[in-house]
């Protein structure tokens, strides 16, 4: 059972284009989203994150939406570099104290033209 | 560079053997969690231990076991392998007070491939 699902599986973007990857979540029990970015070769980087109670945030170029009610997120890449092609998984979880297991999405492999 | 380490980086082994894959986490991290990566299955969550206990279960297949030692080094047990368990295999651990924030921090990785 797919909880988090991911679109586009992959995206081409010129320089200095935007890049805008979605993502849709099913268990209304997920409290903290999260986006990974990976390289070829690497681990997954936390990238961005986001809890329900606010609908977007910024950092630097990297920000995300939040629809609550739609139970969508999105990671929107402006002014996209070519250090920015990797993959981008969306992640979803419940925070508790004892820790939290992060439920991914299917992935996006960005491809930044120059 | 994350800080958590994972050994071996690759191996290679063939169907019906078992390995062990070892992760140290990040100085002071209590949590350690581990990940399947693969191409069809996506990247999954396998387990969680929390300073020695075992704390959540994924998707973890009875032929695979893991535990943390008293220095917090965790480590992947995969017995009778199959074909489909080539993938790669990712540990990432979480501070103490930073776990319900929910940062993880990934190791590079195992990559099995089982012949």
């Amino acid at each position: 059972q797919q909880q988090v699902k991911q679109s586009p599986q992959s995206l081409i973007v010129q320089k200095g284009g935007i890049s805008i990857i979605n993502c849709a979540y099913e268990n209304t029990a997920f409290d903290y989203f999260p986006w990974y970015q990976q390289f070829p070769g690497k681990g997954p980087a936390l990238l961005i994150a986001i809890r329900p109670d606010v609908s977007e945030k910024k950092e630097g170029r990297f920000t995300i939406s939040f629809n609550k009610s739609a139970k969508q997120f999105s990671l929107h890449i402006m002014d996209s570099q070519p250090g920015d092609s990797a993959t981008y998984f969306c992640a979803a979880s419940i925070l508790q104290a004892a820790g939290n297991k992060l439920t991914f999405g299917g992935g996006t492999r960005v491809l930044v033209k120059p | 560079d994350s800080g958590v380490t994972q050994t071996p980086k690759h191996l290679i082994t063939a169907t019906g053997q078992r390995v062990t894959l070892r992760c140290s986490p990040r100085s002071g991290d209590l949590s350690v969690y581990w990940y399947q990566q693969s191409l069809d299955q996506g990247l999954q969550f396998l387990i969680q231990y929390y300073n020695g206990e075992e704390r959540a279960k994924g998707n973890i297949l009875e032929r695979f076991s893991a535990q943390q030692f008293p220095d917090l080094h965790s480590e992947l047990n995969l017995s009778s392998l199959e074909l489909g368990d080539s993938a790669l295999y990712f540990c990432a651990s979480s501070t103490r007070g930073r776990e319900a924030q929910g940062e993880q921090f990934f190791g590079p990785g195992t990559r099995l491939t089982v012949l």
